[in-house]
């Protein structure tokens, strides 16, 4: 069965100090990861996906399947980076995907 | 980019009526969308996948007969609560995916009340 695990509900952090939010997936196949933001009384929009290795935002994240994680991170954290952030699993033939429960970002100035 | 549209925003209902949701992907062609659920402060529950031209694939706990899913063409969902009742009211939101894509764009989601 598939499993995305975000730990943190709420994470606080001054303007300008560093980000990580914690993801970890199971999955017995070969993962396809993302990340989703939902900024206040927006939609869910994709940050980024593993398989692109890019750098939106100033945020990246790398496929650990070591350790089956993916965290998303950014060395400078913005007040504008304040909102919930989802990490999804798909898997191979599937384009199903499986969130975890969300990380709050708050970001304080 | 790919853009998914829903409609209505926001619907106020009585306790028994039915209501539908619309699903549109506008640039492009979707053999499959997603319907989600979003209690407040809470992740997204997946209710149901939505085939093109096939039955919609329910997740445990869902019911079909409650939740209608109509997948008409390849640019529209429906999502219709049928007898809705106030543990209904909910944020719903619609995905879709264009063809060989995994990366699912969602809409902006209808918030339904139900009194």
């Amino acid at each position: 069965a598939q499993r995305v695990t975000q730990p943190e509900k709420l994470l606080s952090v001054f303007k300008g100090a560093p980000v990580e939010l914690k993801c970890n997936y199971s999955y017995s196949g070969s993962p396809e990861l993302f990340w989703y933001v939902q900024y206040s009384r927006q939609r869910l929009q994709l940050l980024l996906r593993h398989i692109s290795r890019e750098s939106i935002k100033g945020f990246t994240a790398d496929l650990n399947k070591g350790e089956t994680s993916f965290h998303l991170k950014k060395p400078f954290a913005q007040e504008e980076d304040s909102a919930m952030y989802y990490c999804a699993l798909g898997g191979a033939g599937s384009y199903q995907l499986t969130f975890g429960k969300g990380t709050k970002l708050s970001v304080i100035p | 980019g790919a853009v998914v549209s829903q409609h209505p925003s926001w619907v106020i209902c009585k306790s028994g009526t039915s209501v539908k949701i619309e699903c549109r992907s506008l640039d492009f062609q979707a053999t499959t969308m997603f319907w989600y659920r979003q209690f407040p402060k809470q992740s997204l529950m997946l209710m149901a996948t939505s085939n093109e031209g096939s039955k919609a694939t329910y997740e445990q706990g869902v019911e079909k007969d409650k939740f209608l899913i109509n997948h008409a063409s390849l640019t529209l969902s429906t999502l219709t609560v049928t007898s809705a009742h106030p543990e209904d009211s909910s944020f719903y939101i619609c995905s879709a995916h264009p063809p060989q894509d995994q990366t699912q764009y969602f809409g902006p989601g209808t918030r339904l009340l139900v009194l």
